[in-house]
């Protein structure tokens, strides 16, 4: 596609319930990533995504976060049992290699509100 | 452990006025990159520049220039004759090479409002 995309753009969930989080990276890019961008916090990383596999996970705040991409393209973060202290916009972005000095793509984010 | 510093939380200044925005940044590696993002009101990150620790060379884009300086570990970034379009959160990062991959650690982002 012409950027990354990701979807929902928000979502509002109950305290409990689980959710998923998509993400279309720009058609090539090999490498993907997630970061979370909340007040507290600001933004952190994630997980690193090199073709279909996760080479860096230790971003993922608990075991309750969990992430997959297939094909080398579409990715979903997956957060079971959600917190309240879950809530803030997940951000995900691709580059074409994951090489350092590489430009990173983002989308415009998931606001995630957990009720 | 890394980290960015930008001190200042927001910035309002008036058009065609000029502005830096402060980045400190720490680390004993001596290999690394670092970055500034300018994420609008949309929400997603634009990448505005990457500069490696091996070269110091300020750079210049149009109106936005950038200050290497690797003697006080600062990357500032200045908007010369700034317009109400550069109203955005800027933020600066820092990416080690050893990581093997790039893996951005974030300042906590500059509020730039230009008012017309």
């Amino acid at each position: 596609g012409a950027g990354v995309s990701q979807s929902p753009s928000n979502k509002v969930t109950e305290k409990g319930k689980d959710v998923e989080l998509r993400c279309d990276p720009i058609s090539g890019h090999t490498a993907l990533y997630w970061y979370r961008q909340s007040l507290g916090q600001g933004l952190e990383f994630l997980i690193y995504f090199q073709g279909n596999s996760a080479p860096d996970k230790s971003g993922l705040p608990s075991d309750r976060f969990s992430a997959e991409r297939t094909g080398g393209s579409v990715s979903t973060l997956t957060i079971q049992r959600t917190q309240q202290e879950d809530s803030a916009v997940y951000l995900c972005a691709s580059s074409q290699a994951g090489d350092f000095g590489e430009k990173l793509f983002f989308g415009s984010g998931t606001q995630l509100s957990v009720l | 452990a890394q980290k960015v510093t930008q001190a200042q939380t927001e910035i309002s200044v008036v058009e065609k006025e000029d502005v830096t925005l402060d980045c400190v940044y720490e680390t004993r590696d001596t290999t690394y990159y670092l970055f500034w993002y300018k994420q609008p009101p949309s929400g997603e990150l634009v990448f505005l520049i990457r500069r490696n620790s091996f070269d110091e060379q300020n750079e210049i884009s149009g109106r936005y220039s950038w200050n290497f300086q690797k003697s006080t570990s600062s990357f500032n970034f200045t908007i010369t004759a700034s317009q109400v379009v550069d109203s955005a959160v800027y933020f600066c990062a820092l990416t080690l090479m050893n990581t093997g991959f790039q893996k951005l650690v974030f300042g906590t982002g500059t509020r730039l409002l230009v008012s017309p």
